[in-house]
């Protein structure tokens, strides 16, 4: 059994902060991972995923994510937010055995003031 | 970009009612999906399928049918609607051979309120 969790429903900063959004995952097998973003009243969109190699992996936008298998975690950080960054974001995991399986975890809103 | 179009946007009927939920997808993928999305719970998995007249279940089936007609068309069935079916619907496609493929790509939704 696969899970995801997502420690922080919300978080809240400020326009040009930094920021890192928490994902941890439990799954006994080799694993893809890889996050998405929802802003409000739209599909989810793919943002970056990792399934091998260098942990640090970058995607759209300027966000990157770091996957650590000691600490099964895959972070998604961002060095500067603009206000057009506010929207959920999920984590989501698939083992390789059935990677176009995709489980989610339950979001986190980030909301970025001006 | 690829394409998923679901229908209708908005749905509202009564408990005991019957839904069908539509969702087009025109890149050729293999696999299509379906997840509800609820306050707390993220998205969840209801059924998938990996080509026409296959179907998969996902972690939370019950009171869902789903049949997929063609390679593009994926439809979700309620039978006899319940109120705790009240949610946002997605449907998602992806292109299923590992790597790059197992991106999913996802509908507009369809928001679902059974009174």
């Amino acid at each position: 059994t696969q899970t995801v969790s997502q420690s922080d429903a919300h978080v809240t900063v400020f326009e040009g902060d930094s920021v890192e959004l928490r994902c941890n995952y439990s799954y006994g097998g080799s694993i893809y991972l890889s996050w998405y973003i929802q802003h409000h009243g739209h599909g989810l969109q793919f943002l970056l995923k990792y399934y091998s190699g260098n942990p640090v992996v970058q995607g759209v936008n300027g966000f990157e994510a770091e996957f650590s298998k000691s600490d099964s975690s895959f972070h998604l950080r961002k060095a500067s937010v603009h206000w057009s960054d506010s929207a959920v974001y999920f984590c989501a995991v698939s083992g390789f055995s059935n990677y176009n399986v995709l489980y989610f975890g339950s979001g986190t809103k980030l909301t970025v003031e001006p | 970009e690829a394409a998923v179009t679901q229908s209708p946007r908005n749905k509202v009927t009564v408990t005991g009612g019957n839904v069908t939920l539509s969702c087009r997808q025109t890149n050729s993928h293999n696999y299509m999906y379906w997840y509800r999305q609820d306050t707390g719970h993220g998205l969840r998995l209801i059924h998938y399928s990996y080509g026409a007249g296959n179907l998969q279940i996902g972690d939370v089936p019950d009171g869902y049918k789903a049949t997929r007609t063609t390679q593009e068309d994926f439809f979700l069935l309620l039978e006899l609607a319940s109120p705790s079916q009240t949610s946002l619907y997605f449907c998602a496609s992806s292109g299923g051979l590992g790597g790059r493929q197992n991106t999913l790509y996802f509908g507009a939704g369809t928001r679902l309120s059974v009174l």
